[in-house]
């Protein structure tokens, strides 16, 4: 079945470091790849999606790109901020379901 | 648009009691879906509806569980009876319900089984 797997945290970093928070996938077709968000007390939100190979999700100043070659779909950040901590989860649509495969979620902590 | 609305927002309960969790998905949505999370286990798909219809419920861990839309604007999730085990918290998505269309959250219901 489908899966994602991305590196497990916390991830801790100084402000205005450059992140990467990485991201691998397996599934049958050509699914569509996501990364969502989740601020502390609050829901997941969308931050970025790509729907096919080579298509580069942005927002924010966070990017992913879909790469189809090596199943991946890395997180990356020029420069974070105190505002960016919070916990970030790859995850994937497949061809054939309708809801979304989760990874187990990377938690980012910025310190100031 | 006021999002997808999830109530309570945070729930105590004593083991072996009901509990409901409310969900409003967001006006329009099609598709809605229940989410649970843990610590160990991450985010788990318990069930989702496609127009009001139960699609697939193959996520829902046992018969204590249940879960009903009786219209396009309202879900519910109830647990009976509740264990301490079902401590999560449980997260209300909708979505248009077209092809690739990602998900909208709401903002939870923390459950505690003591």
């Amino acid at each position: 079945g489908d899966s994602v797997t991305q590196m497990e945290g916390p991830v801790t970093l100084s402000e205005e470091a450059f992140l990467t928070i990485n991201c691998t996938y397996t599934a049958t077709g050509y699914p569509s790849l996501f990364w969502y968000v989740q601020y502390p007390g609050e829901g997941l939100q969308l931050l970025l999606k790509a729907t096919k190979a080579d298509d580069k999700g942005s927002n924010k100043g966070f990017e992913a790109t879909y790469r189809k070659e090596t199943t991946s779909f890395h997180l990356e950040k020029g420069s974070v901020q105190v505002s960016d901590s919070a916990v970030y989860f790859c995850a994937l649509l497949g061809g054939g379901a309708d809801g979304l495969t989760f990874g187990k979620g990377t938690h980012l902590i910025i310190q100031p | 648009d006021a999002g997808v609305i999830q109530s309570p927002r945070h729930e105590v309960t004593e083991m072996g009691q009901e509990v409901t969790l409310r969900c409003k998905p967001i006006s329009g949505h099609n598709s809605l879906f229940w989410y649970r999370q843990t610590m160990m286990r991450g985010l788990e798909l318990l069930i989702y509806f496609n127009n009001n219809v139960p699609i697939d419920d193959s996520g829902m861990p046992e018969d204590r569980f249940s879960a009903k839309m009786p219209n396009a604007s309202f879900s519910t999730l109830k647990i009976q009876p509740s264990e301490p085990r079902d401590s999560a918290v449980y997260f209300c998505a909708s979505s248009p319900g077209t092809a690739r269309s990602p998900l909208h959250f709401g903002n939870g219901t923390r459950l505690t089984v003591t």
